[in-house]
């Protein structure tokens, strides 16, 4: 079956570097998302991105967050000056069109520990 | 600000019987619903989905029921499996398609054998 994959499954930073967290979507998929987990809390959306270009964002994604799909096959998200309460599981996903295809498939998520 | 509220944290059930996980939701804007289940160590593995013009939906042994009008769904898991035991997330959108999605916060399930 068809998977997300992420990498690295568990990133540690300082406070104020930027990280680049990455992910492959399933080849076929044509939107693509980044959700966030704090620990105990609700998976949160950040941003969706379709046809190079962002298509929605939360108030999460602030300027401090960036999306990318440097080629036909990465999508990354940069954090470019991590802060302590960015830790978090940082989950890609990615769907096509359609109802037929509606039901996002997750990656197994990047730990992101700040310290 | 929650708009989808999974008021259980935890449900216990022994194996063989109905497991029934409850979700509310309070923007009547969402008209699309899903149902994802998670394991540790791995991302939500998306189980089964309604529509608004619907008020069920059934695969296998999972069942989805939403009431409109009470703004409540349900998902129904008969007969519970040990497999089962995992962290069960409702999730609801505007529009369907490809929109982001609005989660709760999650029930975990331990289906006992």
């Amino acid at each position: 079956e068809p998977e997300v994959t992420q990498t690295p499954s568990h990133q540690v930073t300082q406070m104020g570097q930027e990280v680049i967290l990455r992910c492959v979507p399933i080849s076929n998929h044509l939107y693509f998302y980044w959700y966030r987990q704090i620990l105990g809390q609700k998976v949160e959306f950040l941003v969706s991105f379709y046809n190079n270009e962002i298509s929605e964002k939360s108030e999460i994604f602030d300027d401090q967050f960036s999306v990318e799909r440097p080629d036909g096959s990465n999508f990354t998200l940069k954090i470019r000056s991590t802060k302590l309460e960015d830790s978090a599981m940082y989950f890609c996903a990615s769907s096509g069109t359609g109802i037929s295809n509606y039901g996002y498939t997750f990656g197994s998520g990047t730990r992101l520990t700040v310290v | 600000d929650q708009q989808v509220k999974q008021n259980s944290p935890s449900l216990s059930v022994q194996e063989g019987r109905i497991s029934i996980l409850n979700c509310d939701y309070t923007n009547s804007m969402f008209d699309y619903f899903l149902w994802y289940k998670k394991y540790p160590a791995e991302g939500p593995t998306f189980l089964i989905s309604i529509s608004s013009i619907k008020d069920k939906n059934e695969d296998g042994r999972f069942t989805v029921f939403l009431n409109k009008s009470a703004k409540h769904l349900s998902l129904h898991i008969v007969p519970s499996q040990p497999g089962d035991s995992a962290v069960y997330f409702c999730a609801a959108s505007v529009g369907g398609g490809n929109t982001p999605l609005v989660f709760g916060k999650g029930t975990r399930l331990s289906v006992i054998a």
